[in-house]
């Protein structure tokens, strides 16, 4: 089983400011399949970036995904109020397809 | 697009047993790889497994094998996890979910596409 660490944990940042989130995987992703999942309180995820840096259908450009094999990056370049809330990766490339344990971007 | 739409709130006693459906949109859905994540109370996301209805072989992860069983009824393009057995611990919100985008793909993918989530109970 592929594990995955997100970090930081919590993310302190202002609105306009620049994030940039963490996943590492315990082993290399196949096709570097990862996601990246957007969650509101209270509502179901979203998904923002597929196959590493792809952007899921009307994601704003200010979402971005990089790395490859072990390594990944969210970046969101100008933050927005509505960007506050928690982050989640989860590759699935290889069963079972599992998550990270997630990243909450709260406003400092 | 795949539309999933969940049964409704359930609570149950330990060692008991619950059924959630999930309801797919559009007769193609046999060839979407559906999944089942599940986030109990202020925690994060768990994937617990997934059936594609067009092969019908159901995918667990390890910690669920034997206590969960996902199925899929073609014919009312429902997709259901049973989990037995219940403890405290299951109490959680459970998700369906799949990628939804035209031409269907017949593996598991990222999801773009999710259920409003069932809550379930369990509580003596």
């Amino acid at each position: 089983e592929i594990v995955l660490t997100q970090s930081p944990a919590t993310l302190s940042l202002s609105p306009g400011e620049r994030a940039t989130l963490s996943c590492g995987a315990s082993q290399s992703v196949s096709k570097n399949y990862l996601a990246w999942y957007q969650q509101q309180v209270g509502l179901a995820p979203r998904l923002l970036i597929y196959d590493a840096s792809s952007r899921a259908t009307g994601i704003p450009d200010r979402f971005s995904g990089a790395g490859s094999g072990t390594d990944f990056t969210l970046t969101i370049s100008r933050l927005e109020p509505e960007d506050f809330a928690v982050y989640y990766c989860q590759q699935y490339g290889s069963s079972p397809y599992t998550f990270g344990q997630g990243t909450k971007l709260e406003i400092k | 697009q795949v539309q999933l739409v969940q049964s409704g709130a359930e609570v149950k006693k330990p060692g008991s047993s619950v059924k959630v459906s999930c309801k797919a949109s559009g007769s193609t859905f046999i060839s979407y790889a559906i999944s089942w994540v599940r986030q109990a109370p202020g925690q994060g996301l768990e994937w617990m497994g997934g059936i594609i209805p067009i092969f019908g072989t159901p995918n667990y992860a390890q910690k669920f094998q034997g206590r969960v069983t996902i199925t899929a009824d073609k014919s009312s393009t429902t997709v259901y996890i049973e989990v037995s057995s219940l403890r405290s611990e299951d109490t959680a919100i459970y998700y369906c979910a799949s990628w939804g985008q035209h031409p269907p793909i017949y593996y598991y993918y990222a999801m773009d596409v999710w259920g409003q989530g069932t809550t379930v109970t369990v509580s003596s």
